[in-house]
C-alpha cells in the first residue's frame, strides 16, 4: 500500500498563478483532510472532508477550494496565489468510526509564491 | 473557535535528563492525538486518549489525558538522540470532525 500520495513535492509560484496540489489514498478512509505548516504556528486545518460529495471549512479556507469527486482523492486548489500562501502543505487522511481515527499524512508539499 | 496551545515552544535536553510538554484547549476535548514530526519529515502518529484522567505509557513515553480532557502532557523519561523532532498535540471536540493542533513543542537533544 502506498498510503497517502501527494504531488508535486515542491512548487514556485508566480502571484496570481493557479495550481492544484493531488492528495490520494489508497487504505478507503472516509475522512480526508489537507492542513498547512508555517514556522511556529504548527499545523492549521484548511478544509477536510467526511466523505464523497462532502467537504467543510477548516480553520484557514479562504483562497483555497477542495471537491471529493471519489473516496481516493481530495484535491486542494489555489486559484490566484499569494505570497501569503508560501507553505507546506499536508494531507491526512483517516477512518471514520464514532468519530475520527488517527491522521495518515503524506510527505507533503512545499509551495513557494513569489 | 477552539484553540490549542502548546508549551515550551523550544526544548533542549542533554541526553538521559527527562522532558515534557503541554497541551491545553480553550474548549472540552473529546479526544486528544498525540504526533511526532521528525526534521523534514511528515507528522506521525503517536497515541489518542479518550477517557478523562486516562494515563497511556508507550516505553519511556508517558501521555496524561487531564481531569477536564481541556489538558494533556507527553513525558518522556530519559531522553535519546532519536527523540528529536517536533511534538503535537492534536484536540477534537464532540461533535466536529476537525483536529485542531496545537503549535508544537520542538525537542533537541543533545548528546
Amino acid at each position: 500500500n502506498a498510503g497517502v500520495t501527494q504531488t508535486p513535492k515542491f512548487q514556485v509560484l508566480k502571484t496570481g498563478q493557479s495550481m492544484t496540489l493531488q492528495c490520494a489514498q489508497d487504505m478507503n478512509h472516509e475522512y480526508m483532510s489537507w492542513y498547512r505548516q508555517d514556522p511556529g504556528m504548527g499545523l492549521r486545518l484548511i478544509h477536510y472532508s467526511v466523505g464523497a460529495g462532502i467537504t467543510d471549512q477548516g480553520e484557514v479556507p479562504n483562497g483555497y477550494n477542495v471537491s471529493r469527486s471519489t473516496t481516493e482523492d481530495f484535491p486542494l486548489r489555489l486559484l490566484s496565489a499569494a505570497p501569503s500562501q508560501t507553505s507546506v502543505y499536508f494531507c491526512a487522511s483517516s477512518y471514520r468510526d464514532r468519530g475520527i481515527g488517527e491522521l495518515f499524512f503524506g510527505e507533503g508539499s512545499r509551495l513557494t509564491v513569489l | 473557535g477552539q484553540q490549542v496551545m502548546q508549551i515550551p515552544q523550544y526544548q533542549h535536553v542533554q541526553e538521559g535528563e527527562d522532558f515534557t510538554t503541554y497541551c491545553n484547549s480553550s474548549t472540552t476535548l473529546s479526544n486528544i492525538q498525540w504526533y511526532k514530526q521528525r526534521p523534514g519529515g511528515h507528522p506521525v502518529f503517536l497515541i489518542q486518549l479518550v477517557k478523562s484522567g486516562e494515563v497511556k505509557k508507550q516505553k519511556r513515553l508517558t501521555f496524561q489525558f487531564g481531569e477536564a480532557k481541556k489538558n494533556s502532557s507527553l513525558h518522556i523519561t530519559a531522553t535519546q538522540t532519536t527523540d528529536v523532532g517536533t511534538y503535537f498535540c492534536a484536540g477534537r471536540t464532540s461533535g466536529t470532525y476537525k483536529y485542531i493542533f496545537g503549535t508544537g513543542t520542538r525537542l533537541k537533544v543533545l548528546a
